[in-house]
């Protein structure tokens, strides 16, 4: 599976977009990128994923960069429901390998 | 169907003893994986199955954490003898089978279970 670095922590000001960077640089090819997120005392929830092109749906966009190297998750609007610690997982065929991810602070 | 669902989502135990968390996953889902979380971490992999068979354990797992999923429906997760260093979150999650584009499933969590080995 590949490895992902991802800063450890980031803050941004409530309504405004925020821009979660991962790299993934020994990404296989047939390794998807997966996005997950964890609130305080629950487990994680799924946000999105994608293998080559730019993904969006209701929660998040992800922009995959061309090489596969690393990925970019995209919050529009960031509301206080979104801090959060958000995890970016280069996931083969089997396990997911979760890493320390990017705690989320929502400024109001 | 209402998710993952795991029980007991708090157990606080003394060293020395066995606990047993369960973990009932959606009911389609062929895959159930195991994790385990303390504080300040991402969740780390402990083993999976697909269907009743256990295809991968980590290295975490040691003799004294046995998982189970007989029939391929519920899973428990027995630590026995437990020490302080066992004190974590317990997160089970689940996913469709695996396949050509298996890298694509994704993972439904439970609330986890936590354990505090006094």
């Amino acid at each position: 599976d590949a490895k992902t670095t991802q800063p450890n922590s980031m803050e941004s000001n409530e309504e405004e977009p925020v821009h979660l960077p991962c790299n993934h640089s020994t990404i296989s090819g047939t390794d998807y990128i997966h996005w997950y997120r964890q609130l305080p005392s629950q487990g994680p929830e799924y946000v999105i994923h994608g293998l080559t092109s730019n993904v969006n749906n209701r929660m998040a966009s992800l922009a995959i960069a061309e090489d596969r190297k690393s990925s970019t998750l995209i919050l529009h609007r960031a509301t206080l429901r979104d801090a959060a610690v958000y995890y970016c997982i280069g996931r083969g065929f089997n396990q997911f390998y979760f890493g320390t991810g990017t705690s989320l602070t929502v400024i109001p | 169907d209402t998710g993952v669902s795991q029980n007991p989502r708090h157990k606080i135990t003394k060293r020395g003893q066995n606990v047993t968390f369960r973990c009932d996953p959606i009911s389609e889902h062929n895959r159930l994986y195991w994790y385990r979380q303390t504080l300040g971490q991402g969740p780390e992999f402990l083993t999976y199955f697909q269907n009743e068979a256990q295809l991968e354990k980590s290295r975490l797992l040691s003799d004294r954490f046995s998982a189970e999923r007989p029939k391929g429906s519920f899973s428990t997760l027995e630590i026995q003898r437990t020490e302080q260093g066992d004190s974590a979150m317990y997160l089970c999650a689940s996913s469709e089978r695996g396949g050509r584009k298996a890298g694509a499933n994704v993972l439904t969590f439970g609330a986890g279970s936590r354990l505090t080995v006094l």
